[in-house]
């Protein structure tokens, strides 16, 4: 099956500072990532997706880059905000299977510093 | 839409008791799971399904059933629990054709603990 590994586990920035989370997949031909953000007590919610025929996704202050390549995908939020703050959770679907079976990667705590 | 419904949002329960979670869903989708989120291990998949009628294993099925009478609901039962068994589990739905959105809409989760 699919694994995924997710780089740092904790992740400290100050107010305004990029962040940036990475993540790698083993299946190379896997074809979509997602990214979930999960504030403290609350349910995981999609932030941002990519599928593997484009390179970069931007949506306001985040993106998602896709190295297919390297088998690695990252989360990039700029200009930290304090409610930017929480668990990060990368994923990706085996390439066999069903598509919506999705492999979470272990989390990154993010905290932005006032 | 209410989107994805699960009861209860907390229980305790003794070594060897059984209970059921409950998941709904109002949104017609097709693909629904479950999974439980530890510490440091993020979401692992126990059970999913495509349809009505058809399920299947994730990652970690042992000591969990489940089953897909109707396309809104999505049960987890738990035979006989067990220490291991703490968790928070959710539930999660999402479109199951490629031409939709794949995102998956997660429940509120449901704090399990077991003495």
């Amino acid at each position: 099956g699919e694994n995924v590994e997710q780089h740092p586990s904790t992740l400290s920035v100050q107010e305004g500072d990029s962040a940036v989370i990475k993540c790698t997949y083993s299946d190379s031909a896997s074809n979509y990532f997602p990214w979930y953000k999960q504030e403290l007590g609350k349910r995981p919610q999609l932030i941002i997706d990519i599928r593997s025929n484009v390179g970069e996704k931007k949506d306001q202050r985040i993106a998602v880059t896709l190295n297919k390549t390297a088998k690695h995908f990252s989360l990039h939020i700029t200009e930290t905000q304090p409610e930017d703050s929480a668990v990060y959770f990368c994923a990706s679907p085996p390439s066999s299977g069903s598509a919506r079976q999705l492999t979470f990667g272990s989390g990154t705590q993010l905290t932005v510093l006032p | 839409n209410a989107g994805v419904t699960q009861t209860p949002k907390f229980q305790v329960l003794k070594t060897g008791q059984s209970m059921t979670l409950q998941c709904a869903q109002d949104m017609n989708h097709e693909y629904m799971s479950w999974y439980r989120q530890d510490p440091g291990m993020g979401l692992r998949l126990i059970h999913y399904s495509v349809g009505a009628g058809i399920t299947d294993q994730g990652e970690v099925p042992n000591g969990y059933n489940v089953s897909r009478s109707t396309t809104e609901d999505f049960p987890l039962r738990l035979l006989s629990a067990a220490p291991s068994q703490t968790s928070v589990y959710f539930c999660a739905s999402t479109h199951l054709p490629s031409s939709v959105s794949q995102t998956q809409y997660f429940g509120p989760g449901t704090r399990l603990l077991v003495l």
